[in-house]
Order: C-alpha cells, then structure tokens, then sequence
C-alpha cells in the first residue's frame, strides 16, 4: 500500500540558509500535518491543511511557512535557518482529519 | 486537547505482555484514546483508539476504564520489536478538531 513519500530523506544546510521539504500524503488523503522533533525530544505539531487551506497552527516558528497545493502535496519552507532547526520533521496525512494519521519516514535537517 | 499521563520507561521480558498505563481525568465526552509508538527515529506508528468500550486489534488491545479517566494499552506478547517509545493521545476524531498533541510517553524496553 502507498505510504507518506517524504523528501528529501537528508538535508544538510549552512546557517542563515534556506530549505524546503516535500511531502506527499496517502491518494485519497487531504489533510497534511507538519511535525518537528528534536534530538531527544517529543514529536512537536507545526501546522496542517485540510483540503489545501492551513487548518491549524501550533509551534511554526514565523520564519517557516508551508502550503498545500491542488494535487495535496505539501511543502515546508524554512529561512534564515538556525542551528537549532537541526531535527526530524515528519509530514503525516489522514483523510478528513479523522481516525488514524499516518506518518512518514521523516527528513533528517542538519543545519551546520 | 487532554493531557495525559504516562510513566517515563518501562521493561519487559520477550514474550510476556506488556502493560503501559495512561491516566487522562480530564477527558472530554467527545475524546477518543488513540496510541502510537515510535521505533527509534521513525514515524510514529498508529496502534489503536477506542471511545469508551475496549477494543483489540491485531497488534494490541486497549482497556478503557469505565469513567474513562485511565486506559491500558496491552502488548499480548512482546517482541524486541516492540521496543519503542508508546504515545497515548486524546482527540476528537472528525475533521480538524484538535491534531495529535504528543505529550510525554512511555519508553517500552524489551529484554530477552
């Protein structure tokens, strides 16, 4: 069955770069959500889209921005990257939000 | 969203099953009790929800106390494979109403 596709799988960054990361949810799904984890740390929720418009926001520093776009795949895109921008993120999709999300395998960002 | 409460760690020995607790008391009529678990820095993985009647699938079960206040989360026959952190989150289940909030969860070590 088709997965959470999620790219890059590695991303290594100077400081004050920019990145965008690429998430294509499940067919069917429409509902996108963008989470950070840290070294050592929880699973933090960024943001997510329900049929391509921001639905929720939590800890989504003002220098990242993200969208949805017409086929559902969504975009993070991160400036004037810091150090401690250095994590996990993990895209997850759901249809309609409800039951079960599923997430992806992740794209491991080193900002040096 | 409810907070929940879990121990930090736990172990158990290959085999036998594993127990991991979860106390929600403030939890809303419309919440429903999902799990998760997350194998060392992959995505979290979806285990099982319930509202309030147990439920079992074919990877755990999930007791529910009747006030709703504390669940169980039960691994029949541990593997080393289970080893994982486990996530218990409450939510409402339709639309965009409350994403999955990861709090704190219980690191599940099994020993052969």
């Amino acid at each position: 069955a088709a997965g959470v596709i999620q790219s890059p799988r590695h991303l290594i960054k100077e400081k004050r770069e920019t990145a965008t990361l690429k998430c294509y949810p499940i067919p069917r799904h429409d509902t996108v959500y963008w989470y950070q984890q840290g070294p050592g740390q929880d699973p933090q929720f960024l943001i997510s889209f329900y049929e391509k418009m921001q639905s929720d926001k939590g800890s989504i520093p003002d220098r990242f921005s993200a969208q949805q776009f017409s086929d559902y795949h969504s975009e993070l895109n991160m400036s004037s990257l810091e150090l401690g921008d250095s994590a996990l993120y993990f895209c997850a999709s759901s249809f309609g939000g409800a039951w079960g999300y599923t997430f992806g395998s992740g794209t491991r960002l080193t900002v040096v | 969203d409810a907070k929940t409460t879990q121990p930090p760690s736990m172990d158990c020995a290959e085999g036998r099953a594993a127990n991991l607790p979860c106390n929600h008391s403030t939890i809303s009529g419309n919440e429903y009790v999902y799990w998760y678990r997350q194998i060392h820095s992959q995505g979290p993985q979806y285990i099982i929800h319930g509202l309030k009647n147990n439920e079992t699938n074919e990877m755990a079960s999930l007791i529910i106390t009747e006030d709703r206040k504390s669940s169980t989360l039960i691994l029949p026959h541990a593997t080393l494979r289970d080893t994982a952190v486990y996530y218990c989150i409450v939510r409402v289940a339709e639309g965009s109403q409350g994403n999955l909030i990861f709090g704190k969860g219980t690191k599940l070590s099994v020993k052969p």
